[in-house]
């Protein structure tokens, strides 16, 4: 059953932690990404990355970081220089290809909280 | 930088009664996403539009994508309690790749 695997589910980060926050896709997509929500707000874009060994900053970069060294996993570590980190994190994976535009399919997230 | 703006934040209609949202962005979009999340899940895809007027329908959905391509609706008739969740709006600009901008989102509430 194809789809996207984040774990874990909940995560709590002590002050001056790091903290991974796993993503796994077995849709043989090549673009990943990952996005922050908070409460009341949309999807922010965290990093994003098109093909394995590559990956650019998005709009919320800063105390974040990610590697991409598998085609099926894109991790994200949320860095003790993130001074609000709690939030929901979403990761996705698409198709992808300059100026073809198709859905992105969005794993189950991770809640992070600060202890 | 861009921005798509999502109106209403929040909508709380009766069971059977119309909902509508609506996006705007500040620059020309190539292309506009929707998806629907429900509480306590992930967003999930609705639907692409790509072509300026386009109009697509999916049973009591009914998208738009502005002529200037700037602008879209999502209505639902006679909403039910399943369409319960924040439904958002996604744009992509001209050149970029599939890279989206998302909207805050409108929050839809169905008193049955």
């Amino acid at each position: 059953d194809g789809g996207i695997t984040q774990s874990p589910k909940y995560l709590f980060r002590k002050e001056g932690q790091n903290v991974t926050l796993s993503c796994e896709q077995n849709l043989n997509h090549d673009a990943m990404y990952w996005y922050r929500q908070d409460p009341g707000q949309g999807l922010r874009l965290i990093y994003y990355s098109q093909i394995v060994n590559d990956f650019q900053k998005g709009d919320i970069a800063e105390g974040y970081s990610v590697s991409r060294e598998k085609k099926e996993s894109f991790p994200l570590t949320v860095t003790s220089a993130q001074k609000n980190p709690t939030a929901f994190y979403l990761c996705a994976s698409s198709k992808t290809g300059t100026g073809i535009f198709t859905p992105q399919h969005f794993g189950d997230g991770t809640r992070l909280s600060i202890l | 930088g861009q921005q798509v703006m999502q109106i209403p934040q929040y909508q709380h209609v009766q069971e059977g009664e119309d909902f509508t949202t609506y996006c705007n962005s500040s620059t020309t979009l190539s292309n506009i996403q929707w998806y629907k999340q429900r509480p306590g899940g992930h967003p999930v895809f609705l639907i692409q539009l790509v072509k300026s007027g386009e109009v697509k329908k999916q049973k009591r959905l009914t998208f738009q994508f502005g002529e200037a391509k700037k602008n879209s609706s999502l209505h639902i008739t006679a909403t039910q309690t399943t369409d319960v969740g924040t439904y958002f709006c996604a744009g992509s600009i001209s050149g970029g790749y599939n890279k989206l901008i998302f909207g805050a989102g409108t929050r839809l509430a169905v008193h049955p």
